[in-house]
């Protein structure tokens, strides 16, 4: 059972325009979330993070939104650039979860210039 | 900067083998986890580690099994490879108390 889910398999942007990436969840225990970025024949590696507490979090381009009462949460890259263009995943973890994180399927983004 | 390496980035081995991916960390990190990724269905957990000689089953651990003699390293064996098992293969580890897990470059396995 799927419990963090990306409806969008794939999304295509210009260069310069704001990217939005979309993540739900249903399991209200979930208390900390993530997103990867993969490139392909590459590992994922971590971009931003939020804790439930805060409903946002800000590094450089990337902006991070939670609304936990809509268990749903948004990645914006600002302004997208070429290099942006990759396949992002979303993750959760909560008490019930222990250290495990769960993935949702991705999300493959192409900035086009 | 924490790094975790996997003993090969591409595999190919027949059914019926017994695969060995091994997976390194070198953060002193408590946590170490494999997962598969596959296209279509993002990444899926099959076996984590909380300490030495301690193992918890993931979401699919059927088929798989796990070692953790040392506190760095971290072993996922296919007993014997089926065709499904064809995947990308990710390690991670984590420090203790921490959801951010860091990734391996993968293993591209092929079971023909």
């Amino acid at each position: 059972d799927q419990q963090v889910k990306q409806n969008s398999p794939s999304l295509s942007v210009q260069e310069g325009r704001i990217s939005i990436l979309n993540c739900d969840y249903t399991n209200s225990m979930f208390d900390y979330f993530l997103w990867y970025k993969k490139y392909p024949a590459e590992g994922p590696t971590f971009l931003i993070s939020i804790s439930s507490i805060k409903d946002k979090n800000e590094d450089g381009r990337f902006t991070v939104f939670l609304n936990k009462s809509a268990k749903h949460l948004s990645l914006h890259i600002v302004p997208s650039q070429p290099g942006d263009s990759a396949v992002y995943f979303c993750a959760a973890s909560g008490v019930n979860s222990g250290y495990a994180l769960n993935f949702g399927k991705g999300t493959s983004l192409l900035v086009t210039p | 900067d924490v790094k975790v390496t996997q003993s090969s980035r591409y595999l190919v081995k027949r059914t019926g083998e017994k695969v060995f991916l091994e997976c390194v960390q070198d953060m002193d990190h408590e946590n170490m986890f494999w997962y598969r990724q596959d296209p279509g269905l993002g990444l899926r957990l099959i076996y984590f580690s909380y300490d030495v000689k301690m193992k918890e089953k993931g979401d699919i651990p059927e088929g798989y099994s796990v070692s953790r003699e040392k506190k760095e390293r971290f072993s996922l064996i296919l007993e014997s490879a089926s065709t499904n098992q064809t995947s990308m293969y990710l390690c991670a580890s984590s420090p203790q108390d921490l959801s951010e897990q860091y990734f391996g470059p993968g293993t591209r396995l092929t079971v023909t």
